[in-house]
């Protein structure tokens, strides 16, 4: 039973660049979450997705935007990369709503962004 | 708003020795859930062990305890028996609704 994937593992881009990141959820978990970690924090909640639709939202900018699809996998854009974007950008998957999930939030392998 | 607070920046341990790895939180909430995460260099969020507001027992994992004391807002990670594999970032996160919040984490080194 595969976990939480993510796609690509590592990203250099430059600033005012876009780029799409990708999550897969673990069978069986129907919500998805981002996270950004910048270097020596802790994670951020960026956003989640729950039926195709952004459920709940952290304090981000709309340069970053999701989508969900429906076999549940997910995407993080950001537009307009900022040198401050650089980070790990974690994703995780949960079963449904709040409360049902609090021994099944897990995170994925995360993807490293560079913006030079 | 809800707050977790980890103030050790780092720690240090034997191996075979136990450590605890501190975590306070702020919440007016009266139902809450409190996690422990482990973070390796590879960057994977490993979840170790959950404790919910209302459970009586403290929760254990393994050689993973959590001292949970609720009067105090405390929910500290108890290592027994530390292995050279436990190196790595420590956080402790809360949920607020459908989202963690995080501290901003204990860098554990476990030498020979």
């Amino acid at each position: 039973d595969a976990g939480v994937t993510q796609s690509p593992t590592h990203l250099i881009k430059t600033r005012g660049q876009q780029v799409t990141l990708r999550c897969s959820p673990k069978s069986g978990h129907d919500t998805v979450s981002w996270y950004q970690q910048a270097l020596g924090q802790g994670p951020q909640f960026i956003f989640q997705y729950y039926e195709e639709e952004e459920r709940q939202r952290g304090n981000f900018p709309d340069r970053f935007s999701g989508h969900q699809f429906p076999n549940y996998s997910s995407e993080l854009n950001v537009n307009a990369l900022l040198l401050g974007d650089s980070a790990l950008y974690l994703c995780a998957s949960s079963p449904g709503l709040a409360g049902a999930w609090d021994n099944e939030q897990f995170f994925g392998p995360g993807t490293r962004l560079t913006v030079l | 708003a809800q707050k977790i607070t980890q103030t050790q920046p780092g720690m240090f341990v034997q191996e075979k020795e136990a450590v605890t790895l501190d975590c306070t939180y702020d919440t007016s909430d009266p139902s809450y859930g409190l996690f422990w995460y482990k973070q390796p260099s590879s960057g994977e969020m490993i979840f170790l062990i959950y404790q919910g507001s209302y459970d009586q027992q403290n929760a254990t994992e393994g050689r993973y305890s959590l001292n949970f004391q609720k009067a105090r807002k405390s929910a500290n990670l108890v290592i027994s028996a530390s292995q050279l594999g436990d190196s790595a970032m420590y956080f402790c996160a809360m949920r607020d609704t459908d989202k963690l919040i995080f501290g901003t984490g204990t860098r554990l080194q476990v030498f020979p």
